[in-house]
Formats: structure tokens, C-alpha cells, sequence
């Protein structure tokens, strides 16, 4: 069992809606990040996360550490926001070892 | 500009053939890493370093050797490279492990 689960694997949405992308993990974390990777192109670091909520534009992303669960929210999803979207943890005592989920892809259709 | 950079970007090469991709950064960053990025398989950490001749190994070190004699640059060795490290590599750095991570454009390497 993957020690990092997001789901879903695939979302596609229409150009407006709200957007939930969801990880979940079962081991103890210092801290969990969200990255972008667009097609064909880079990773980009979204949000790193210990506790609470960050929020940065549209975007915003959630952890409770009791639940063992974060989301990322996006609101008013746009077709540039088509991408993966990567949730990764630090697990507890692994020296900043970072460990991924497999990824979620998003499509937003216009 | 912050940036990490990362060459070659793409890289065709023989099995056995010993290879060297270079991971560069400007903003003084003590953390560094490399990834490997496999379809179905997602991304997994090679190696990391969290200064200036300390690294450790990452969760597929087997086939790659790391070091960081100075600060910004951290290269990633293949000494025998095989068709089965054919993948897409990122280099990353961060001010410290628990940080936001910058990452480099990727190299995809293709062992033949």
C-alpha cells in the first residue's frame, strides 16, 4: 500500500466549477506540499503545509493532521489549470525524505 | 533570476556508457535533490544532500552516485548506465528540507 494516496487519479471539470483534489496518508508527517506539472513541462511548488490552510489566489489548500488527509481547492477552475497535481509528504524522522502520490490529473474544459 | 538549472535537458546514450547530469542553483540553498519521474510510477527520490558534503539516499538510489563539494551545484552520476534508468530527472532545492522546493526544467535521459 502506497504510503501517499490521492484521488481522484483523473478529474475534468468545465471552465467555473470548484474543484477538490484530495491526499491522504498514513504514516506521521512534518510537513506535506502540493506541486503543479503541466504538461510536457516543470514542477511547480504550490503550497507547503505543517498545519491549517494557505491560500494563494484561487488556490487553497487544507491539512488536518488528526485526519491524516489534506485537500487542495480551486475556485472558479480555469483551462490553464489543466495539470497534475502532486501531493508529497516529509514523514516524520526520514531527514526530509520527501515521498509522492502518483498525481491527480485535472482537465478543464472551456 | 532564481533558478535551477539542470543540463543536458535531453540526453541519448548507450548502456554502460558513464554520464554526468549537472544541477546548478543561484539562491544559496542548503537542500538538494534529485528525482526520477516514471509514468505509473510517479515521482521518486534518487539522493539528497542537506549541505555541502553531506548526502543520503533517497527511496532508488541503486545505479546513481551523488556529491556536493560546493553548495550550489549537485550533480547526478550514472557510472553503467541501463535501459531501466531511461526516465525524466528533476533537480530541486530548498532553503532547508521543510521548505518549498525549487525545481530544475528536467532532463530526459533514453538508455538504449
Amino acid at each position: 500500500k502506497n504510503e501517499v494516496e490521492q484521488s481522484p487519479q483523473n478529474l475534468t471539470a468545465q471552465e467555473g466549477e470548484f474543484i477538490t483534489i484530495n491526499c491522504s496518508y498514513s504514516v506521521g508527517i512534518s510537513a506535506l506540499h502540493w506541486l503543479q506539472q503541466h504538461p510536457g513541462g516543470g514542477i511547480v511548488s504550490l503550497f507547503m503545509l505543517s498545519s491549517g490552510k494557505k491560500k494563494h489566489g484561487r488556490l487553497i489548500a487544507t491539512i488536518n493532521i488528526q485526519e491524516k488527509h489534506s485537500s487542495l481547492h480551486i475556485t472558479a477552475s480555469h483551462p490553464r489549470d489543466s495539470a497534475v497535481y502532486i501531493c508529497a509528504v516529509e514523514i516524520v524522522g526520514s531527514n526530509y525524505k520527501l515521498t509522492f502520490g502518483k498525481g491527480t490529473l485535472l482537465t478543464v474544459n472551456p | 533570476e532564481a533558478q535551477v538549472t539542470q543540463n543536458p535537458r535531453y540526453l541519448i546514450t548507450v548502456t554502460g556508457k558513464k554520464l554526468t547530469v549537472t544541477c546548478s542553483q543561484n539562491m544559496n540553498h542548503e537542500y538538494m535533490s534529485w528525482y526520477r519521474q516514471d509514468p505509473g510510477l510517479g515521482l521518486r527520490q534518487i539522493y539528497y544532500s542537506m549541505n555541502v558534503e553531506v548526502t543520503d539516499k533517497g527511496d532508488v538510489p541503486e545505479g546513481y552516485k551523488v556529491s556536493r563539494k560546493e553548495k550550489r551545484n549537485f550533480p547526478l552520476i550514472l557510472e553503467s548506465p541501463s535501459p531501466n534508468q531511461t526516465s525524466l530527472y528533476f533537480c530541486a532545492s530548498s532553503w532547508m528540507g521543510t521548505d518549498t522546493q525549487y525545481f530544475g526544467p528536467g532532463t530526459r535521459l533514453t538508455v538504449l
